[in-house]
């Protein structure tokens, strides 16, 4: 079975540029969450979707958005990038969005965004 | 608000070494934790967990276990591999004031050397 799939793995953009990730959640999953890690530190919460709603929004400004697709897919977007948006964004699912699955929460391999 | 704290590393150690990486949390309610695993250009894999006071968690021989009294979840092995070599992250989830995320602690990398 598939896991987690994020698109593309490796991206370079230069200040001021917008950005779009993209995640395929492991068939069945209802619940997408990103989260951004950078360098050196742990991920740190940006969004998750369940059932195409937004469910919990962490500590970002508004040029962080995102979106969940009927097909429970989702795009992280990503306005007037600075230097300090280079990151790892990880994309994670789970069926629900209850707090007794996070057993049941599987990462992406992520995409490095490269901000110059 | 809720956060956790890990070990700073590198931590290096010899094939067949005791390990210890420290984690202690702070947290409204009482949340889960857990030790989650990234291997050098992989996601993040769970590598156990604990939902409540004293219960120890397990994998692969590394456990930890949930001391509520101290705020502490340890990670101990007892034998380490050099396949071991990662970088672990301490996680809390779940608890008084965040249902549907997980907080994470800075990482902490582990060279396992033969």
């Amino acid at each position: 079975d598939a896991g987690v799939t994020q698109s593309p793995t490796h991206l370079i953009k230069t200040r001021g540029q917008h950005v779009t990730l993209r995640c395929s959640p492991i068939s069945g999953h209802k619940s997408v969450s990103w989260y951004q890690q950078v360098l050196g530190q742990g991920p740190q919460f940006i969004f998750q979707y369940y059932e195409k709603e937004e469910r919990g929004r962490g500590n970002f400004p508004d040029r962080f958005s995102a979106r969940q697709f009927p097909n429970y897919s989702s795009e992280l977007n990503v306005n007037a990038l600075l230097l300090g948006d280079s990151a790892l964004y990880l994309c994670a699912s789970s069926p629900t969005d209850f707090r007794d699955t996070f057993e049941k929460l599987f990462f992406g391999s992520g995409t490095q965004l490269s901000v110059l | 608000g809720n956060s956790v704290t890990q070990m700073e590393g590198p931590v290096t150690l010899s094939e067949e070494a005791f390990l210890t990486i420290n984690c202690t949390y702070t947290a409204t309610g009482y949340p889960s934790l857990f030790w989650y695993v990234q291997y050098p250009g992989e996601g993040l894999q769970l590598l156990l967990k604990a939902t409540k006071a004293d219960d120890k968690g397990s994998n692969k021989g590394f456990e930890a276990t949930y001391r509520k009294e101290t705020t502490s979840f340890h990670l101990e092995k007892g034998s380490v591999q050099v396949s071991d070599s990662a970088v672990y992250f301490c996680a809390s989830g779940g608890g008084g004031g965040a249902t549907n995320k997980l907080i994470f602690g800075t990482g902490t990398l582990l060279a396992v050397q033969p």
